[in-house]
């Protein structure tokens, strides 16, 4: 079945630190969202990507999709302690009925 | 303008015994999700909902699970004859249209002793 992988699982960085992670899918995606859920949360939204090689930003993220519609990363530029949480991408199969696929997710801490 | 309301928050089992977990979508949103979180898990995909129309059960058990969204009234994920190994978090998410972000809930803790 469809995959979204991301990995690793955790990583830690020193706040002030650049910090980027990556999502990659086995088949192509009509689109891909970020979601971010910080401890004892739930999944809040951040940000949808359709078109190939999109490129957004949302203050000190940017988001990319890949030009094959089967990768995407997030780039978080001098990490913050309030960026903490675990930002799992979830992609849409192209022709499925809407069912998002959601990758494992990536479990950031910053050190102060 | 209320959120998408799950209810309720935790909820302690017994095995065997049936489990109810409630969502309310966002006001206007006609499509509704049910995903599943482990702990250190991503969310797991259950069942896509549209109002009285089960789209996509294919993430769903077949035996012991089941789902419904009335035309009133909340959407209800059913388990019945609960295991342990059903103690999850389960999360509903709504969205307006299809394809569109999608709005979650905070999740019904559930617990099998």
């Amino acid at each position: 079945g469809q995959q979204v992988m991301q990995i690793p699982q955790y990583q830690h960085v020193q706040e002030g630190e650049d910090f980027t992670t990556y999502c990659n899918s086995s088949t192509t995606l009509s689109n891909i969202q970020w979601y971010k859920q910080r401890p004892g949360g739930h999944p809040v939204f951040l940000i949808q990507l359709v078109k190939s090689g999109e490129v957004k930003k949302q203050k000190r993220l940017t988001f990319q999709f890949g030009e094959a519609k089967k990768n995407s990363s997030l780039h978080i530029t001098a990490t913050q302690t309030t960026d903490v949480g675990t930002y799992f991408c979830a992609g849409e199969l192209t022709g499925a009925n809407s069912k998002l696929t959601f990758g494992k997710g990536i479990t950031l801490s910053v050190r102060p | 303008n209320a959120g998408v309301m799950q209810n309720p928050r935790h909820l302690v089992r017994r095995r065997g015994q049936e489990a109810r977990l409630r969502c309310s979508p966002m006001k206007g949103h006609s499509h509704v999700y049910w995903y599943r979180q482990l702990p250190e898990e991503g969310l797991k995909f259950m069942v896509y909902l549209q109002k009285e129309n089960i789209i996509d059960e294919s993430g769903m058990p077949k035996e012991r699970f089941s789902a419904e969204f009335p035309k009133e009234g909340p959407s209800i994920l059913r388990i019945q004859q609960v295991v342990r190994g059903d103690s999850a978090a389960y999360f509903c998410a709504s969205s307006l249209q299809v394809s569109e972000k999608l709005f979650f809930g905070s999740g019904t803790q559930l617990s099998v002793l």
